[in-house]
């Protein structure tokens, strides 16, 4: 069965820095991966996608991630760290069959420091 | 740009009781998925639904668990004897076709506390 890991927990940066989270995914075929963010009592708005080609992704907001085969990760990033972004940002896989219902990490909380 | 709506935002239902909670897919989707959150806890798939039926559901998708599409717009989630494990967000998604490189858009969600 698919799964997917984000290790951090919990990550604060200062407003200007750069961003980087990590997701790593296991799943025997090719993934289909995902980044969506949740602000506080919001639903779940989607980042960007990989299906297949570029491993380099763009997103909304500014954000990117690298599809990394030989690593199963398709960690995010950003340059430059808005306060705005202060939010839960969850990965996701989707999964086999028809469906392809999303298989999610257990999500990474970011705070920006001003 | 169109969106996932989910009523009510909050329910509050005393244990054992039903409950319903409603989505109103992106109206051009086929494809209709419940997902859940448990608070502190990662958003975990229920059910999808296709074409009218079950297309898949995980093991949390018991009998107390039930989804209709009672026309053509809105798509609901039962729960027919709430259980105090049940509180948590509840999320609505769609999807536009089977075709796997569609993304999946959410609602807001609906935050269902048990008592």
């Amino acid at each position: 069965a698919q799964s997917v890991t984000q290790p951090d927990i919990h990550i604060t940066v200062s407003e200007g820095a750069s961003l980087e989270l990590r997701c790593n995914y296991s799943y025997g075929a090719t993934p289909y991966l995902f980044w969506y963010v949740q602000s506080p009592g919001q639903g779940l708005q989607l980042l960007l996608k990989y299906f297949s080609g570029d491993t380099l992704v763009q997103g909304i907001k500014g954000f990117e991630a690298e599809f990394k085969r030989s690593q199963s990760s398709f960690n995010l990033r950003k340059p430059s760290v808005h306060w705005s972004d202060a939010a839960e940002y969850f990965c996701a896989v989707a999964a086999g069959g028809s469906a392809r219902q999303l298989t999610f990490g257990s999500g990474t909380q970011l705070t920006v420091l001003p | 740009e169109p969106e996932v709506t989910q009523t009510p935002s909050h329910q509050v239902t005393q244990m054992g009781q039903e409950v319903i909670l409603r989505c109103v897919p992106i109206s051009n989707h086929l494809y209709f998925y419940w997902y859940r959150q448990i608070l502190g806890q990662k958003v975990e798939f229920l059910v999808s639904f296709y074409n009218n039926e079950i297309s898949e559901k995980s093991e949390i998708f018991d009998d107390q668990f039930s989804v209709e599409r009672p026309d053509g717009s809105n798509f609901t989630l039962k729960i027919r004897s709430t259980k105090l494990e049940d509180s948590a967000m509840y999320f609505c998604a769609s999807k536009l076709n089977p075709n796997s490189n569609q993304p999946q858009h959410f609602g807001d969600g609906t935050r269902l506390s048990i008592l």
